[in-house]
């Protein structure tokens, strides 16, 4: 079935980096615009970035960018979000999320929790 | 950068109920102006895709409206399940991302 599933998350501390991976499957994935989107605990959906089907354009959210960076590997169905300088303001669960029909997030992640903390 | 605006912040209704959320944006959007349900737990469901077209599998008591810079979501009749927060969201196109209203929670009342 169509799926994606997120992984990589966990504890860092301030200034630290992660990176998060997202294995898709049950589709072409190389036909998708992908997105990360992240939830602070308590808070509503924040966007975070884009990549397009053949990682020839991406943009970031201003609270990320220089910070973040967004790729992926059409061969391994995987969507990946690298983070350093990682803040606490950066805790949330992130979700990768497909592009669909009139570029509306149609399939989502179950979200990986991203937890910045001395 | 659109900002979007979701009002009222928090709906307390019964089951059986019509349900009216609202979605303002501070300048016009294009049509990619979609509608999120999203449950305790859980990740967000697409509702709505380009302002009023249903997402597969969505019940047809779930209605999108609007243009411009005014847009609604509209459950017609109230069922148990449907009681959680429900986002906006809006895609610009140069440079391309993506905004979210801040929610509107769909209590039982």
């Amino acid at each position: 079935q169509v799926q994606l599933v997120e992984s990589g998350g966990g504890l860092v501390k301030p200034g630290g980096s992660l990176r998060l991976s997202c294995a898709a499957s049950g589709f072409t994935f190389s036909d998708y615009y992908m997105s990360w989107v992240r939830q602070a605990p308590g808070k509503g959906l924040d966007w975070v970035s884009y990549i397009s089907s053949s990682s020839d354009y991406t943009n970031y959210a201003d609270s990320v960018k220089g910070r973040f960076t967004i790729s992926r590997d059409n061969a391994k169905d995987s969507l990946y979000l690298q983070m350093n300088s990682l803040r606490a303001e950066d805790t949330a669960v992130y979700y990768c999320a497909r592009a669909g029909i009139r570029q509306a997030f149609d399939i989502w992640g179950q979200g990986s929790m991203v937890t910045v903390s001395s | 950068e659109i900002v979007l605006t979701q009002s009222p912040a928090t709906l307390s209704l019964s089951p059986g109920e019509r349900a009216t959320l609202s979605c303002r944006a501070s300048q016009s959007v294009t049509t990619y102006l979609a509608w999120y349900q999203q449950k305790a737990g859980q990740a967000p469901r697409l509702l709505i895709y380009a302002a009023s077209n249903r997402a597969t599998g969505i019940p047809a008591r779930f209605s999108g409206s609007g243009s411009g810079t005014d847009f609604t979501l509209t459950i017609s009749s109230l069922e148990p399940e449907d009681f959680a927060v429900y986002y906006c969201q809006q895609r610009s196109n140069w440079p391309l991302m993506y905004t979210f209203g801040q929610g509107t929670k769909l209590e039982i009342k």
